[in-house]
């Protein structure tokens, strides 16, 4: 069975303090990985989608990278506004659905 | 841009009653899901269909169905609520099987 985990769980950064997030997957043929942001009461918002291991995707101050077995959202010099939950997903080679994470709650104090 | 949204951001309803939940993408997209989403448990899939008049059971499709008559639109169905079944749900739609998705705003159901 497809399984995503991530850490940690919740995350406190000083504004402009660097860190990176994990995501681990399980998935039965690896059809693409997906990280989201999602503000409180509100959908998940696209960010990236990574398809095979050693690729990179930039966005502002966030990086998403891949390896066989996990991918790691690098956030450098956040600021307040980066708070929120990232989620990560993965879809098989089989199946359509997304599998989710449980997501890591970040919040960045000025 | 891409918008899927979802009739409701909040409804309150009562135990047994038949509860429908709207969503409408103005993308073109094959693929439409229903997701819930509770603390601690992520984001888990009820249902999703890849085609009008198409629908395939997700992980948690007990005590639900779902209906899809137009391309566009999407509908959850409570047959029976029950406050288990309290939580947010989240609609998404994507063009072809290895894009992302992409979500509506959510509606935060209550049932009491």
């Amino acid at each position: 069975e497809d399984q995503v985990t991530q850490s940690p769980e919740a995350l406190r950064l000083q504004e402009g303090e660097s860190s990176s997030l994990n995501c681990s997957y399980t998935v039965s043929g690896l059809r693409g990985l997906f990280w989201y942001r999602q503000d409180p009461g509100k959908g998940p918002e696209f960010l990236f989608t990574l398809y095979s291991a050693g690729e990179e995707k930039e966005k502002e101050r966030l990086k998403a990278t891949l390896t066989k077995k996990e991918s790691f959202l690098h956030i450098t010099a956040p600021k307040p506004e980066d708070s929120a939950t990232y989620l990560c997903a993965v879809r098989n080679t089989g199946f359509q659905k997304l599998v989710f994470g449980t997501g890591t709650r970040l919040l960045v104090s000025p | 841009d891409v918008k899927v949204t979802q009739s409701s951001r909040y409804l309150v309803k009562r135990t047994g009653e038949k509860v429908f939940l709207e969503c409408v993408q103005d993308m073109d997209h094959e693929n439409m899901f229903w997701y819930r989403q509770d603390p601690g448990l992520g984001l888990r899939l009820i249902y999703f269909s890849y085609d009008v008049k198409m629908k395939e059971k997700g992980d948690i499709p007990e005590g639900y169905s779902v209906s899809r008559e137009k391309k566009e639109r999407f509908s959850l169905i409570l047959e029976s609520a029950s406050t288990n079944q309290t939580s947010m749900y989240l609609c998404a739609s994507s063009p072809i099987i290895d894009t992302e998705a992409f979500f509506g705003q959510g509606t935060r159901l209550t049932v009491v």
